[in-house]
């Protein structure tokens, strides 16, 4: 199985502030690597689909980057409702895997 | 609009069976292979299990391999999972979701998922 590392675990920013989250694949993944949000008490929310595509309806200071086996979630401007957990998931291969996930507080 | 509702949850003996439900409205279920994802209480996401649009394959993750069956009743635009031998492990928020783009029993990105359903095992 592939594994995906996500870092950090926990993040507390500043609104306004410039939120950067990572997650390293185990193998190489190509761009085969999407990302979600998941606010308490709620399903997971697909952001951002094949490293950097935008989900529709998903706002534009949400975004993604990298391939192969490292990848890059950032939101450029944090914002009150964006306190959440955010999860890393790769699609190559069976099984799909998921990163541990990072909660992210409001300073 | 597009939705995944979720039921059949519930408590549970170890050893018990249970039966999850998810209806699909709002898109054509046919079209899509279909997916079960698992949260234990604090814990992060699992996968469990995919479906193929039209039910011919099917594939598992490791811990509920030869005890949960995934499968889908398309005249009922309804996705299941028949979990037997249940463990306290198996405890969590069991939720369906719908592949974004793939209709076989590809991985995918998941862009539509059910307000999740909980199963707790327990004694």
């Amino acid at each position: 199985d592939i594994q995906m590392t996500q870092s950090p675990s926990s993040l507390s920013a500043s609104v306004g502030d410039r939120v950067t989250i990572t997650c390293q694949a185990s193998q190489d993944i190509s761009n085969f690597l999407n990302w979600y949000q998941q606010k308490p008490g709620k399903a997971p929310k697909l952001l951002i689909y094949d490293a950097s595509s935008l989900e529709t309806g998903v706002p534009s200071r949400f975004s993604g980057s990298g391939s192969g086996t490292d990848f890059t979630f950032t939101i450029s401007s944090l914002q009150p409702e964006d306190v959440a957990t955010y999860y890393c998931q790769q699609y190559d291969n069976l099984p799909v895997t998921f990163g541990q996930g990072t909660k992210l507080e409001i300073k | 609009q597009v939705q995944l509702v979720e039921s059949g949850g519930g408590v549970v003996q170890p050893g018990r069976s249970l039966r999850l439900s998810c209806a699909a409205s709002g898109f054509t279920f046919t079209r899509y292979g279909m997916h079960w994802v698992r949260q234990a209480p604090g814990k992060g996401l699992e996968w469990v299990a995919v479906i193929s649009y039209d039910g011919s394959n099917k594939y598992y993750g490791d811990s509920v391999k030869g005890r949960f069956t995934i499968s889908r009743d398309n005249s009922k635009n309804t996705l299941y999972l028949q979990m037997n031998s249940l463990r306290a492990e198996d405890t969590a928020v069991y939720y369906c979701a719908k592949s974004r783009k793939y209709s076989g029993y590809d991985p995918d990105a998941f862009d539509i998922w059910g307000q999740g359903t909980m199963v707790t095992v327990s004694s």
